[in-house]
């Protein structure tokens, strides 16, 4: 099992500019979730699912597009990337009958 | 008054002490309660999962739920360098519900 695997490592944009975040697992997960984690403020969820073509928003959604078509995969979009959105960017899998998230390598984003 | 708050540090202490690594939170339909460790420029890896009220203990980590006073703990023993790290709690209301994190605190252990 590769895990919860996330594409790109790193990347840098320009104000406005769009990019869409890859997120897979192979533990066929019902749950994924987006995080960000800025300095001092710790993990906020953007957004989740709890199964392919059912999501829902976390605590700080605005900005930020996801969709799951598959149990997989849950891609994460931004349309208009702002430096508001720098930062280091996780997706978290977990099976619907245990709480035992296991999250991604991160993919650290900065919007110039 | 944000859902979870827990102090971001850092915490400096010898090796071998015990470290007190707490969470307060507001949400009183919080059941499942959890201990997540972060290395620097890793991904948070659980570390110690409760439901409800109560200690549960593995190894040199136990963690403390006290539902009446929303006021949950780690407890490391016997501190180790290796135990260096960001410690975020996290809790939810049911299995289905979105899980919410604390801000961490980083800890460091002095050889």
């Amino acid at each position: 099992n590769a895990g919860v695997t996330q594409t790109p490592k790193f990347q840098v944009l320009k104000t406005g500019q769009s990019m869409t975040l890859q997120c897979a697992q192979d533990m066929n997960h019902e749950y994924m979730s987006w995080y960000r984690q800025d300095p001092g403020m710790g993990l906020r969820l953007i957004h989740y699912s709890v199964g392919a073509g059912i999501t829902d928003q976390g605590e700080v959604p605005n900005g930020y597009n996801v969709s799951r078509s598959t149990t997989e995969d849950f891609p994460l979009r931004l349309l208009s990337a702002a430096p508001s959105q720098t930062s280091v960017y996780f997706c978290a899998s977990r099976p619907r009958v245990t709480d035992t998230q296991y999250f991604g390598p991160g993919t650290r984003l900065t919007v110039l | 008054q944000k859902e979870v708050e827990q102090d971001p540090g850092p915490l400096s202490v010898p090796e071998g002490a015990i470290v007190s690594l707490n969470c307060t939170y507001s949400n009183s339909a919080f059941q499942y309660f959890m201990w997540y460790r972060q290395y620097s420029r890793k991904g948070p890896e659980l570390l110690m999962y409760t439901y409800s009220s109560g200690n549960k203990e593995d190894g040199r980590f136990t963690a403390q739920v006290d539902k009446s006073s929303k006021y949950i703990s780690l407890f490391i023993r016997d501190s180790q360098p290796s135990d260096s790290a960001t410690y975020l709690c996290a809790m939810s209301g049911n299995r289905d519900d979105k899980i919410i994190f604390g801000k961490g605190t980083r800890l460091h252990i002095l050889p």
